[in-house]
């Protein structure tokens, strides 16, 4: 059962406007949530997350919002760069620093 | 280079052969942790460490299927008798205690023929 859902696989964005990813959990007990970068012949890097306890974690350029009503985090990237170029998952887990469920990813294309 | 290592990068072999893949996390990490990623799906759990305890094995982990840290550094994923369906990557992360965030490896390529 996929419990960490990531829909609009592929998603196209114009360099310099703003990327913004979906992401939905099934599993109420999730209370940590990250995000993660994942270039072709690469392991994925870590980028953003969040705790349960905050709607909002920013970082320069990335920032990610969490509505635990809805179970639902977006990751919103402004301004877009072509480095963006990546494949971008959302992963969740129960008490953190414990094993992570991950969503399928989102390919996202930044068109200079 | 202090990051997640493994090795080989990739691997061919053939039905029925065993493989072993090593991983090297990063030194201070006392967690380490074992996933699999197929073609268009995100990487899914096998199993992790804490120091040279196995605490925990996903169901997706056959018997075919063993890992270990014996001295609560590196680690061994053994698949013995591959079929097809191993074909995949397999991505090691690390995390030190009190942290969240897991650092991962570059992967070991599996291509089962």
């Amino acid at each position: 059962d996929q419990q960490v859902k990531q829909n609009s696989p592929s998603l196209s964005v114009q360099e310099g406007r703003i990327s913004i990813l979906n992401c939905d959990y099934t599993n109420s007990m999730f209370d940590y949530f990250l995000w993660y970068k994942k270039y072709p012949a690469e392991g994925p890097t870590f980028l953003i997350s969040i705790s349960s306890i905050k709607d909002k974690n920013e970082d320069g350029r990335f920032t990610v919002f969490l509505n635990k009503s809805a179970k639902h985090l977006s990751l919103h990237i402004v301004p877009s760069q072509p480095g963006d170029s990546a494949v971008y998952f959302c992963a969740a887990s129960v008490g953190g620093n414990n094993r992570l469920a991950f969503g399928k990813g989102n390919q996202v294309v930044v068109i200079p | 280079d202090t990051g997640v290592s493994q090795d080989p990068r990739h691997k061919i072999t053939k039905r029925g052969q065993n493989v072993t893949f090593r991983c090297d996390p990063i030194s201070e990490h006392n967690r380490l942790y074992w996933y699999r990623q197929t073609l268009g799906q995100g990487p899914e759990f096998l199993t992790y460490f804490q120091n040279e305890a196995q605490l925990e094995k996903s169901r997706l982990l056959s018997d075919r299927f063993s890992a270990e840290r014996p001295k609560g550094s590196f680690s061994t994923l053994e698949i013995q008798r591959t079929e097809q369906g191993d074909s995949a990557m397999y991505l090691c992360a690390s995390v030190m205690a009190l942290y969240n965030e897991q650092f991962f490896g570059p992967g070991t390529r599996l291509t089962v023929l």
